[in-house]
């Protein structure tokens, strides 16, 4: 079964600082990746998604993450973070053969202080 | 506005008393999903619907049931709660499945459940 680590349980940043949350997954295979972000007591929202092509994707709200496959790797970067980016993320990896089904990271809280 | 809504939002009940969180969405999505999210576990899936009647368990399916005998609504039945699925519920739809290309999941609002 496919698995996603997230390995930073909990990061302070002051504003300005630059950002990198790691993700890596199990699956050997085809594999569409996530990353999720909750702010406090709201649901979950899409911040960027790699399906194929270009390694580097962009995301909303500055947000940008690297695919790369030899180290099952999808990390998470914004070059300068904002108190506003105060929140939850949240990993998650779609494999070839899950139809539908996401599997998610045990989630990072980030908390950005001002 | 394309939204999933969740009702209701929070509940504090307790053991044993059978209630159902309830799922609708109106993207006229096949597929609908229940997770739960817990401290350090992330999300985890319970059930999934592809369709109508067609309904399949997920990572951690136990205690719970669910019925998809419309579209748009996609019950979560917790027929003899336990303190253990104290957790955050989160119902999500998407078109139909496939990997290529693979259809976004959307997000309702999330439903605190405590059990005492």
């Amino acid at each position: 079964a496919q698995s996603v680590s997230q390995h930073n349980h909990h990061v302070i940043l002051s504003e300005a600082a630059s950002l990198e949350l790691g993700c890596n997954y199990s699956y050997g295979g085809t594999v569409n990746l996530f990353w999720y972000v909750q702010y406090p007591g709201q649901h979950l929202q899409l911040l960027l998604k790699y399906f194929s092509g270009d390694p580097l994707v962009k995301g909303i709200k500055g947000f940008e993450a690297e695919f790369i496959k030899s180290k099952f790797s999808f990390n998470l970067r914004k070059p300068s973070v904002q108190w506003s980016d105060t929140a939850e993320y949240f990993c998650a990896v779609n494999a070839g053969n899950a139809g539908n089904m996401l599997t998610f990271g045990g989630g990072t809280r980030l908390m950005v202080k001002p | 506005e394309a939204q999933v809504t969740q009702n209701p939002r929070y509940l504090i009940t307790v053991t044993g008393k059978k209630l159902t969180v309830t799922c609708s969405q109106n993207m006229n999505h096949e597929y609908m999903s229940w997770y739960r999210q817990d401290p350090g576990l992330g999300l985890r899936q319970i059930y999934y619907s592809m369709n109508v009647e067609v309904t399949d368990k997920g990572d951690v399916p136990e205690g719970y049931k669910v019925s998809r005998k419309e579209k748009r609504n996609f019950p979560l039945i917790l027929e003899s709660p336990s303190p253990n699925q104290t957790s955050l519920y989160f119902c999500a739809s998407s078109l139909s499945l496939g990997q290529n290309p693979y259809n976004e999941q959307f997000f309702g609002p999330g439903t605190r459940l405590t059990v005492l």
